[in-house]
């Protein structure tokens, strides 16, 4: 079993539509909860991250993490197709060095 | 200022050969890490310099090595290339210390195909 799961998609969504992308986790001892976004063919880009359990918002982004669940997400609102590319979450923790775990990214077309 | 920049952009190399990538970290950025992502997968971490030592390493082979420079660019060394060794090889910066820093910026990477 991977550390970190993340459905690969591909997620397809019309122009507009909130979009919800999640992973799991079984590596209780994760602290730090990133989101990046990687379009084709380029390096991944860093959104937002999340220090332990909570929401954080910026812009049309919210991204959540449940650690009693081992759960987070990441919300696009008013998707564009601008936010066409595929979606990495990762995570670490201190004590980790400065290791990402990643999951395997979800591919989300917007539409349109 | 300059963002995290890599060389070359692309490269295809031969079984058995041995090959080095380069990276220039971000302006202020002490700490490089290395990652390899395969076609359809997320990155998975190789290892890390923080002031020009290794400081962790995942689960690669020793033909994976690497060095950090006093300017705190990096090279990555790949020896007896393998055909699983064509991927997408990504350098990521952070200005932390030894410990661990949310926010790491990569570099476009360099994509190494391995005939």
């Amino acid at each position: 079993q991977k550390e970190v799961e993340q459905d690969p998609g591909p997620l397809s969504v019309p122009e507009g539509a909130i979009v919800s992308l999640n992973c799991t986790y079984s590596n209780s001892a994760f602290q730090y909860f990133m989101w990046y976004r990687q379009y084709s063919r380029k390096g991944p880009e860093l959104l937002m991250y999340t220090y332990s359990s909570g929401n954080k918002e910026d812009g049309r982004f919210t991204a959540q993490v449940d650690k009693s669940s081992k759960y987070i997400s990441l919300f696009i609102r008013d998707s564009q197709p601008s936010d066409s590319a595929t979606y990495l979450c990762a995570m670490g923790f201190t004590g980790g060095g400065n290791k990402l775990t990643f999951g395997t990214g979800t591919q989300l077309k917007v539409e349109l | 200022e300059t963002g995290v920049t890599q060389s070359p952009t692309h490269l295809i190399k031969t079984r058995g050969q041995q090959v080095t990538l380069r990276c220039s970290s971000q302006s202020g950025h002490n700490t490089v890490s290395w990652y390899q992502q395969a076609l359809g997968q997320g990155p998975q971490f190789i290892f890390q310099y923080y002031r020009e030592e290794e400081n962790g390493r995942g689960n690669f082979p020793p033909r994976f090595s690497g060095l950090q420079f006093p300017n705190y660019s990096s090279e990555l060394n790949v020896n007896a290339l393998e055909l699983d060794d064509s991927a997408l090889y990504l350098c990521a910066s952070s200005p932390g210390n030894s410990g661990f820093t949310a926010e790491q910026f990569f570099g476009p990477g360099t994509r190494l195909t391995v005939l």
